[in-house]
């Protein structure tokens, strides 16, 4: 299947420090991008969805100013939690849908990123 | 989106085939049935889908209803490495920019 990667796959920063985490599409063209958060022991929670060059449109509760997200290319998205604090720490994971070979949209998924704010 | 239904957890012993069962009653007729499984720290990855054949790849095989209110994973011969959280989904035909959403998923857990 194809390949999404994240990076870091995991970072500790000090409360009020800004973190970006990069997601690409490494073998296919992504038309959208979408971001989860998860807790321990729980689902997987869907934060926004972005569409190359457009804004991204965020789920009830995200707050947009804190999780910037940028969408620039058809391969590449970044997620950046501005002025970071503990209970942002979590695992953020984000998906990429494209069109693939076969008749329907595939989405994939990226291997997470550990966010631990001090 | 559509709801599925799963149980929190199974357990199963090594080597023997695992059952995983989901109840989609409201599932509409374009609605593709998915399964993705989550192992620890790492994102979800695809396992299998169906529409309304049984279908079967090298990970696991998929029994649907013929009513299609329900199917079945089935793990052929459990290791180790199935120990993990799996999530049914139904998503539509069309696709497009609907969002992909999760349930609270069946955590299997595998006793060597």
């Amino acid at each position: 299947g194809a390949v999404v990667s994240q990076h870091p796959s995991r970072v500790i920063c000090k409360s009020g420090t800004s973190v970006k985490i990069e997601c690409r599409s490494l073998d296919f063209q992504a038309t959208t991008m979408f971001w989860y958060r998860q807790f321990p022991k729980k689902s997987l929670m869907l934060m926004a969805t972005s569409n190359e060059g457009s804004k991204a449109t965020y789920e009830q509760g995200v707050e947009k100013d804190k999780f910037l997200i940028n969408h620039a290319s058809l391969t590449l998205s970044t997620l950046t939690v501005t002025s970071a604090h503990p209970e942002d720490s979590s695992f953020y994971i984000c998906s990429a849908r494209g069109i693939a070979k076969s008749s329907y949209n595939e989405q994939f998924f990226g291997p997470g990123t550990r966010l631990t704010v001090l | 989106d559509a709801k599925t239904t799963q149980p929190n957890s199974m357990e199963s012993n090594e080597e023997e085939p695992v059952h995983l069962p989901c109840n989609h009653s409201t599932i509409s007729g374009t609605d593709y049935i998915h399964w993705y499984r989550q192992l620890p720290s790492q994102g979800p990855e695809y396992v299998i889908h169906g529409l309304t054949s049984n279908v079967n790849n090298r990970m696991a095989s998929l029994a649907i209803a013929e009513d299609r209110k329900s199917s079945t994973l089935i793990l052929h011969r459990a290791t180790l490495r199935d120990a993990a959280v799996y999530y049914c989904i139904l998503i539509p035909s069309n696709f497009g920019n609907e969002k992909l959403t999760f349930g609270t998923g069946t955590r299997l857990t595998i006793i060597p």
